[in-house]
């Protein structure tokens, strides 16, 4: 099946530095890949949807200027989480969607609708 | 705004049980119902169902989307220690695929041996 990786798996950073997550689709290339966090005993919670060649696409409430994303090429999307706080600490998840599938009608849309998610990323801020 | 709910919220049973997790959703331009199982870290992707009525099945897990109700439900038989987790269900969009998921909060399913 298809690989997303994501890099780091863990940082732990001091109050008001910046950290930067890299999310990798490995055997595959993403048009879309997409940028959820996940805090302690919740659900995972989409914060932005990242577009290869184009900016971002930011769920309401989620700070565009605190959350960087770029989508530089085919296969990675980075999120920097600038002056993070304590609060920023969370488990920061990436998925991908196979931009390809090699089929038509519904067997394309269930193969691009699918996501891949990478491992996750574990923020602490302290 | 689009929600999916999760019931139980937590769920504890003993080996060999059949468990049955419910979700129910209110996506709008829906296309698709996905469900996940999360263990330590990120999601495994268990079933993407995008017709009613249309049960699909890996081993002992099985699932159905009910469109008219807007529900879906997730059945695991013959329950072992190794299907505990949380597991969580998903809305997808139409139009290309170019939305995120609307996750509900999980359903955590705990198998006493």
């Amino acid at each position: 099946g298809a690989v997303v990786s994501q890099h780091p798996s863990w940082v732990i950073c001091k109050s008001g530095t910046s950290v930067k997550i890299e999310c990798r689709s490995l055997d595959f290339q993403a048009t879309t890949m997409f940028w959820y966090r996940q805090f302690p005993k919740q659900s995972l919670m989409l914060m932005a949807t990242s577009n290869e060649g184009s900016k971002a696409t930011y769920e309401q409430g989620v700070e565009k200027d605190k959350f960087l994303i770029n989508h530089a090429s085919l296969t990675l999307s980075t999120l920097t989480v600038t002056s993070a706080h304590p609060e920023d600490s969370s488990f920061y998840i990436c998925s991908a969607r196979d931009a390809g599938g090699g089929l038509a009608g519904l067997d394309s849309y269930v193969l691009n609708n699918e996501q891949f998610f990478g491992p996750g990323t574990r923020l602490t801020v302290l | 705004e689009d929600k999916v709910v999760q019931s139980p919220l937590s769920l504890v049973v003993h080996e060999g049980d059949t468990v049955t997790l419910n979700c129910s959703y209110e996506v709008t331009n829906f296309r698709s119902l996905l469900w996940y199982k999360q263990e330590k870290k990120a999601p495994t992707f268990l079933f993407m169902l995008t017709s009613s009525g249309i049960e699909k099945k890996s081993g002992r897990l099985s699932s159905i989307l009910d469109k008219k109700e807007l529900f879906s439900i997730l059945n695991i038989t013959a329950t072992q220690t190794g299907d505990s987790a949380v597991y969580l269900c998903a809305g997808g969009k139409a139009g290309g695929g170019a939305d995120g998921l609307t996750f509900g909060k999980g359903t955590h399913l705990i198998i006493q041996p």
